[in-house]
């Protein structure tokens, strides 16, 4: 199993509509949670951090956490072209070998259509 | 926001060259950077964990003899790919993580990648 999972895509949605991208963990003991958006040929871009359960608003985007069972979402609304891209989900573990290590899921392909 | 500097973005080179990739957090002090490789259409994979003041951490699978990382001060990171190869090719990025009480909670923040191109 892997430790994050997302669907690759592409998930496409017309302009205006909201776009909702999934994340899956195995990791019961996660404790801090990313969304990074990726153009292509870029690095990637932090959009928002979440840390309890329930749901973190910021502007057009909100992320929401449900830690029993062990998921995190990203909803994007009144989608507009420029929000194509891929976006990557991210999971902060527990510290091992004196350190933490951040891993990332595949990344969902959001396209926009106009 | 965090600034991570990255240097140089794009990079073409012979095979059995040796290539230096510098990492500059611009505006906060980093004892730990990240770095990974990216091939295309895949996700991110961490290759090490660089250690201000002592050795990097490297993840399974990745040889240290080959990919050297000097963390010489708090700000700056390099990774060396030693006589690289075409299969050498990818997308290297770098992270840092501003400090912070709960360090663990504390966001990587990406500098704009190195395009490694090995002929």
């Amino acid at each position: 199993q892997k430790e994050v999972e997302q669907n690759s895509g592409p998930l496409s949605v017309p302009e205006g509509a909201i776009a909702s991208l999934n994340c899956t963990y195995s990791d019961r003991g996660s404790q801090s949670f990313f969304w990074y958006r990726q153009y292509s040929g870029k690095s990637p871009e932090l959009i928002m951090f979440i840390y309890s359960n329930g749901d973190k608003e910021d502007g057009r985007f909100t992320a929401q956490l449900n830690k029993a069972s062990q998921y995190v979402s990203l909803l994007i609304r009144d989608s507009q072209p420029s929000d194509s891209a891929t976006y990557l989900c991210a999971v902060n573990g527990l510290p091992s070998g004196g350190y933490q290590k951040v891993t990332f899921g595949i990344g969902t392909k959001l396209q926009v259509i106009p | 926001g965090a600034v991570v500097s990255q240097h140089p973005s794009w990079v073409i080179c012979k095979s059995g060259t040796s290539v230096k990739i510098e990492c500059r957090s611009l505006d906060f002090q980093a004892t730990t950077m990240f770095w990974y490789r990216q091939f295309p259409k895949q996700s991110l994979m961490l290759m090490a964990t660089s250690n201000e003041g002592s050795k990097a951490t490297y993840e399974q699978g990745v040889e240290k003899d080959k990919f050297l990382i000097n963390h010489a001060s708090l700000t700056l990171s390099t990774l060396t790919v030693t006589s690289a190869h075409p299969e050498d090719s990818s997308f290297y990025i770098c992270s840092a993580r501003p400090p912070g009480t709960h360090v663990s909670n504390q966001p990587q923040h990406f500098g704009d990648g190195t395009r490694l191109s090995i002929l």
